[in-house]
């Protein structure tokens, strides 16, 4: 049982544009959103974060977007660099506890 | 701030060898701390959440005594694979949350441990 869903394994964008990944969770239950940026043996680095009262949070090229009804969240990172090249994770907080999706492999082509 | 320390990076041992792995919180200190598993390629799981001065909470489908967890201090978790095998091998990762400084802190993660048994 999935409750944090992440459907594209894969996004590949062209540096400058926009990076837009996506994440479904089910449990309407969970007060806070996080996305984290992971590269391969190393843990994941916090990225930003939403509350479930808010509908958008941003800092920096980083937008997150919250859209409770739909119970969906989207990490909007623009304009995107190679160095944003990375799996990113979205994850839900519930009971004080991070349930986290499958991940998204970004890739930013120069 | 915030930041996690994890060690060892890298175990590689024998079958039948039980490691342990270290969790510290730099500065701050964490009342909880939690202990996740990553298999190649797939999310990662919450295995158990270590509590500073009392039993762990483990996930359901966590073998307890295979997976020892110890937060004896409010900087410091240890997790112990013991007798481990094989299908054991995976990416260890800790956590934990400087809870002082409100709701809305995020986890930070240590590094992780690549476990390799032979």
């Amino acid at each position: 049982d999935q409750q944090v869903k992440q459907n594209s394994p894969s996004l590949s964008v062209q540096e400058g544009r926009i990076s837009i990944l996506n994440c479904d969770y089910t449990n309407s239950m969970f007060d806070y959103f996080l996305w984290y940026k992971k590269y391969p043996a190393e843990g994941p680095t916090f990225l930003i974060s939403i509350s479930s009262i808010k509908d958008k949070n941003e800092d920096g090229r980083f937008t997150v977007f919250l859209n409770k009804s739909a119970k969906h969240l989207s990490l909007h990172i623009v304009p995107s660099q190679p160095g944003d090249s990375a799996v990113y994770f979205c994850a839900a907080r519930g009971g004080g506890k991070l349930i986290f999706g499958q991940g998204t492999t970004l890739q930013v082509k120069p | 701030g915030a930041v996690v320390s994890q060690h060892p990076s890298w175990v590689i041992c024998k079958s039948g060898t039980s490691v342990k792995i270290e969790c510290r919180s730099l500065d701050f200190q964490a009342t909880t701390m939690f202990w996740y598993r990553q298999f190649p390629k797939q999310s990662l799981m919450l295995m158990a959440t270590s509590n500073e001065g009392s039993k762990a909470t483990y996930e359901q489908g966590v073998e307890k005594d295979k997976f020892l967890i110890n937060h004896a201090s409010l900087t410091l978790s240890t997790l112990t694979v013991t007798s481990a095998h094989p299908e054991d091998s995976s990416f260890y990762i800790c956590s934990a949350r400087d809870e002082t400084r409100g709701i809305s802190q995020p986890q930070h993660f240590g590094d992780g441990t690549r476990l390799s048994i032979l």
